[in-house]
């Protein structure tokens, strides 16, 4: 399966505050990367799917100017939490997208 | 409704017992069927894919998948503690191959 790369793995943060979330996949090239978001006990939601060199394709309800995403290479894409408040806390997960989808480690963001 | 549904549990088995994990999804063009497990706190493996009807083994996992009823199912024969976790179901969107809606996941313990 693909393997797949994400840092930071955990942040913690103040509300307010900007964080980026970087998602490389290490044995590929990911034209498209989906970014999903789980909240405590509850399934993934798909936030939006990245394309290299193009703009990210955003699911409904999720805000673009909120949640920043650049897939400026074949092998980074990168989701960038601006303004965080508490009720980002979630853990995001990267996925590029193959017949299957293999995930990225996660990273738990927890904002304070 | 939502697009793919599984009953949230716990499922409680005892230790070499066989678990059944369900699940039923609403888009009847979907394709590709998957069984994740996700241990807390980590993201989701894959354990399955499934993609014609009828059953396909794998060590002690089988799925099952029936396009007719829009069913698929996961058993898990001799359990052990270690599989303890939430297992969740994803199915492919319809029209866009490469989305995939997860359902909501059942948590399982098996009971030393």
């Amino acid at each position: 399966g693909a393997v797949v790369s994400q840092h930071p793995s955990w942040v913690i943060c103040k509300s307010g505050t900007s964080v980026k979330i970087e998602c490389r996949s290490l044995d590929f090239q990911a034209t498209t990367m989906f970014w999903y978001r789980q909240f405590p006990k509850q399934s993934l939601m798909l936030m939006a799917t990245s394309n290299e060199g193009s703009k990210a394709t955003y699911e409904q309800g999720v805000e673009k100017d909120k949640f920043l995403i650049n897939h400026a290479s074949l092998t980074l894409s990168t989701l960038t939490v601006t303004s965080a408040h508490p009720e980002d806390s979630s853990f995001y997960i990267c996925s590029p997208c193959t017949d299957t989808q293999y995930f990225g480690p996660g990273t738990r963001l927890t904002v304070l | 409704q939502k697009e793919v549904e599984q009953n949230s549990g716990p499922l409680s088995v005892p230790e070499g017992a066989i678990a059944s994990l369900n699940c039923t999804y609403s888009d009847r063009g979907s394709q590709s069927f998957f069984w994740y497990r996700q241990y807390s706190g980590k993201s989701p493996e894959l354990i399955m894919s499934i993609y014609s009807n009828g059953d396909k083994e794998d060590g002690r996992f089988t799925a099952q998948l029936n396009k007719a009823s829009q069913y698929v199912s996961l058993l898990i024969r001799d359990s052990q503690p270690s599989d303890s976790a939430t297992y969740l179901c994803a199915v492919n969107g319809v029209g866009n191959f490469n989305k995939f809606y997860f359902g909501s996941g059942t948590k399982l313990n098996v009971k030393p």
